[in-house]
């Protein structure tokens, strides 16, 4: 696509739902990135993605969350048992390759989770 | 930890004025400094900066690394309202791949 798509743009859930997010990542672009950010804090690092490998997931909080990318494009984060603590904007990117060797990683417009 | 520090964390302009944002940064094995700027939700890539005393620039936008004292601004001269963002500073260190961001600085651009 001609960017980073992000679905869905909004979530609200109720405290210990289930919720999926998914990002579509500019086509060709073997690497993929998750990103969480707060109000008034900048992006943190959750889980980079080489292909279709978990290259790093430390940044993931617990072990309430877990992201997939099965066939190398698509990813989906998954949070299972939502805390009032997990809203947030979740930002996708991707890039080309490893993304600092150019440094410009595509960031998609995010999905902002609310947990009530 | 990798450690990113803006400032100021917000500021209030005219249209016309002339900014410097700071960021400072504790890294190890420090690779680059990234500079966003995020408008509504996604931030979209301004500049990346490998060596000292080099400056990048854009248009109205330039910034400078100093890789001794460990800091970068960005410069925005004459700004504008469209200039209204949040400015993200982001370093890369051991990991290659891994951003550690700053909280920001809201910059507001009045007309």
């Amino acid at each position: 696509g001609a960017g980073v798509s992000q679905t869905p743009s909004n979530k609200v859930t109720e405290k210990g739902k289930y919720v999926e997010l998914r990002c579509d990542p500019i086509s060709g672009h073997t690497a993929l990135y998750w990103y969480r950010q707060s109000l008034g804090q900048g992006p943190e690092f959750l889980i980079y993605f080489q292909g279709t490998g978990a290259a790093d997931d430390s940044g993931l909080p617990n072990d309430r969350f877990f992201a997939v990318r099965p066939e190398g494009s698509v990813s989906t984060l998954k949070i299972q048992r939502t805390e009032r603590g997990d809203s947030a904007v979740y930002l996708c990117a991707s890039s080309l390759f490893s993304g600092t060797t150019t440094g410009e990683l595509f960031f998609g417009e995010g999905s902002r989770l609310t947990v009530l | 930890e990798d450690k990113v520090v803006q400032s100021p964390l917000s500021l209030v302009v005219h249209e016309g004025d002339t900014v410097t944002l700071n960021c400072s940064y504790e890294v190890t094995n420090f690779r680059s400094l990234l500079w966003y700027k995020q408008e509504k939700k996604a931030p979209t890539f301004l500049f990346m900066l490998t060596s000292s005393g080099i400056e990048k620039k854009s248009g109205r936008l330039s910034s400078i690394l100093d890789k001794k004292e460990l800091f970068s601004i960005l410069n925005i001269t004459a700004t504008q309202t469209g200039d209204s963002a949040v400015y993200l500073c982001a370093v890369v260190g051991g990991s290659n791949y891994k951003l550690t961001f700053g909280k920001g600085t809201l910059l507001t651009v009045n007309p």
